[in-house]
């Protein structure tokens, strides 16, 4: 159980174009859900907090206008980076925490890497 | 604010090697701490978690322990397989934060037949 997926697995797109990403919690809600950025090699970053029904709360120094996001039902959140740039490649995870749960676990998507070209 | 500092990395062992890696932490409540593992071009998996303090977090023969008075967990395996070789990230979730993580470096470890 607690199973998240994330489409697509890889993108690769032209600089100026839009790319949006999903993440998909498959056999459970989730009132909350998380986006992250990792660099090769690097730790993940949290880029923003996304609330079913309300707006995403982002982290400092995060475009919020760049990367938008989506959290309209239960199951589902998505990320659209618009205007894509080389600098935005990057792998983009999501995790996603149970509703209704004390537990501060969250369960992670197997992630999208971005490629920009 | 919280944060999570892992011994620098890579480390590499031979198979049947023990294995430590360190994390120690800064919080300003209670946390939970957590080991992840991420395996090349795959998302994080949750390996073991704790609490609170003086518990003891075990998973496919790794193990941590919640140390309050050493601010640490470290994570620890008698005897690692190939198949362990990936990154490893600490992390904490702070009651004053929700249900955010804050994440070590990550330590990347490889094991060699």
């Amino acid at each position: 159980g607690a199973v998240v997926s994330q489409h697509p697995s890889w993108v690769i797109c032209k600089s100026g174009t839009s790319v949006k990403i999903e993440c998909r919690s498959l056999d459970f809600q989730a009132t909350t859900m998380f986006w992250y950025r990792q660099f090769p090699k690097q730790s993940l970053m949290l880029m923003a907090t996304s609330n079913e029904g309300s707006k995403a709360t982002y982290e400092q120094g995060v475009e919020k206008d760049k990367f938008l996001i989506n959290h309209a039902s239960l199951t589902l959140s998505t990320l659209t980076v618009t205007s894509a740039h080389p600098e935005d490649s990057s792998f983009y995870i999501c995790s996603a925490r149970l509703s209704g749960r004390t537990s501060y676990e969250q369960y992670f998507g197997p992630g999208t890497r971005l490629t920009v070209t | 604010g919280d944060s999570v500092t892992q011994m620098e990395g890579p480390v590499t062992l031979s198979e049947e090697a023990f294995l430590t890696i360190n994390c120690t932490y800064t919080a300003t409540g209670y946390p939970s701490l957590f080991w992840y593992v991420q395996y090349p071009g795959e998302g994080l998996q949750l390996l073991l978690k704790a609490t609170k303090a003086d518990d003891k977090g075990s998973n496919k023969g790794f193990e941590a322990t919640y140390r309050k008075e050493t601010t640490s967990f470290h994570l620890e395996k008698g005897s690692v397989q190939v198949s362990d070789s990936a990154v490893y990230f600490c992390a904490l979730s702070d009651q004053t934060s929700g249900s955010r993580l804050t994440f070590g470096e990550g330590t990347q470890l490889t094991v060699n037949p």
